[in-house]
């Protein structure tokens, strides 16, 4: 077991350009979750799939904002027409349904818009 | 929506010193209670969960408890030692998403 992955772990972009992520969740995990963190607070939460369906979206995610996990395994995260206020920590974790509700964390994408 | 509030924002302590951190939520119907470790850059690491109907765990040096009427949850580490340094965060489960304190900083001194 690898834990959870992402990919990148850096990105540096310029305004305007649009960013993709990728998570990779712990093999038998059918929950994933997309975080964002900021500088001295704690991480909010964005969405979650279980398998391949989306089934909550927090009011932060705009709609420049989009996040696919199309087998019910890898997801991706998309943000279009990225804003300085985009800069953060995207934190992906994924969860066992029917286990006992932890959650488990990826090292984090950290994005730069310049 | 669930707020967690952590308490001190910030704590230095010296070397085998036993401390606790503090955290309280507002809506007690929650699922689950978590704590992690984060060190400055990287992911969050989970170190302790208790369910709605535990009132505690263990693991090595950490205690967690859990005061669900009262709202709040401890973390007790005992004997710290530097490698305890990081920030400590708490999160509340209301059924799927995770919401957060902003965490104690905790650096333990040689």
């Amino acid at each position: 077991d690898t834990g959870v992955s992402q990919d990148p772990r850096h990105k540096i972009t310029k305004r305007g350009q649009n960013v993709t992520f990728r998570c990779d969740p712990i093999s038998e995990h059918n929950r994933l979750y997309w975080y964002r963190q900021t500088l001295g607070q704690g991480p909010e939460f964005l969405t979650y799939f279980q398998n391949e369906a989306q089934l909550e979206k927090s009011r932060l995610l705009s709609d420049r904002f989009s996040a696919e996990r199309p087998k019910g395994s890898f997801s991706t995260l998309e943000i279009q027409r990225t804003e300085q206020g985009d800069s953060a920590m995207y934190l992906c974790a994924s969860s066992l349904v029917g286990g006992p509700g932890e959650q488990f964390f990826g090292p984090g994408t950290r994005l730069t818009v310049l | 929506k669930q707020e967690v509030t952590q308490i001190p924002a910030a704590l230095s302590v010296p070397e085998g010193e036993n401390l606790v951190l503090n955290c309280s939520f507002t809506d007690s119907a929650i699922y689950n209670l978590q704590w992690f470790r984060q060190d400055p850059g990287k992911g969050l690491t989970s170190l302790l969960l208790i369910q709605s109907s535990q009132r505690e765990q263990t693991s090595g040096r950490l205690n967690a408890s859990l005061d669900k009427s009262s709202g709040r949850s401890t973390l007790y580490i005992a004997a710290s030692q530097p490698g305890d340094s990081a920030t400590y965060l708490c999160a509340g489960d209301s059924g799927y998403a995770l919401n957060f304190g902003k965490g104690t900083s905790l650096l333990v001194t040689p």
